[in-house]
């Protein structure tokens, strides 16, 4: 089983719709969590930390759940620009993150 | 802002060949990585080095040797280059072992 796990999509939205996703992770013992995002061919970069309480950054809005063991990041309002591959990141040991696979959004005009 | 630097960004082997992959950082960074990323696969750890002087097996060492040559820098070499090698490889730094990873603009590479 992989330790991270997403589903592929690809979601294809139109503009202003809202879009959300999960990401599943296998180790209880996950310490943090990150939403990278990833532009086709191009480096991996942070879209934003995943906190305990839930957390907003502009569009963006992340959410942690220990219990059931998954993460979810909430687009609204969509804009072409979002169009990227969204890396779920889990952190459950110093220097070794694990990268799920990551789910491929598209915005269409 | 140079960030994280790799290079070459593409390069053709041939199976058995040997080459490496350079990156540099500008940003005094501690801790560096190489990874790779694969078709439906997240990227998975090659190695790391966590500070100048110390390096580390990640998930998928078999094949590739590092070196930090200082706190720069952090090269890759593969020795006997095999198609299963054939992959897309970053480069990344980051401050501490839990911050954010900057990662160079990847090293896409074929083994033929």
């Amino acid at each position: 089983r992989k330790e991270v796990e997403q589903d592929p999509g690809p979601f294809n939205v139109p503009e202003g719709a809202t879009v959300a996703f999960n990401c599943t992770y296998s180790n209880s013992a996950s310490q943090s969590f990150f939403w990278y995002r990833q532009d086709c061919r191009k480096e991996p970069k942070l879209l934003m930390s995943v906190y305990s309480s839930g957390n907003e950054d502009g569009r963006f809005t992340a959410q942690l759940n220990r219990a059931s063991q998954y993460i979810s990041l909430l687009i609204r309002d969509s804009k072409l620009s979002d169009s990227a591959t969204y890396l779920c990141v889990v952190n459950y040991n110093d220097y070794k993150l694990s990268f799920g696979a990551g789910t491929t959004v598209t915005v269409r005009a | 802002n140079a960030g994280v630097t790799q290079t070459p960004k593409f390069q053709v082997l041939k199976t058995g060949q040997s080459m490496t992959l350079q990156c540099a950082q500008d940003m005094n960074h501690n801790s560096m990585y190489w990874y790779r990323q694969d078709p439906g696969m997240g990227l998975r750890l090659i190695y790391y080095s966590a500070s100048e002087g110390t390096t580390d097996k990640g998930e998928v060492p078999n094949g590739y040797n590092v070196s930090r040559l200082n706190k720069r820098e952090f090269s890759l070499r593969l020795e006997s280059a095999a198609p299963s090698q054939t992959s897309v490889y970053f480069c990344a730094s980051s401050e501490t072992n839990t911050g954010e990873l900057f990662f160079g603009e990847g090293s896409r590479l074929t083994v033929l």
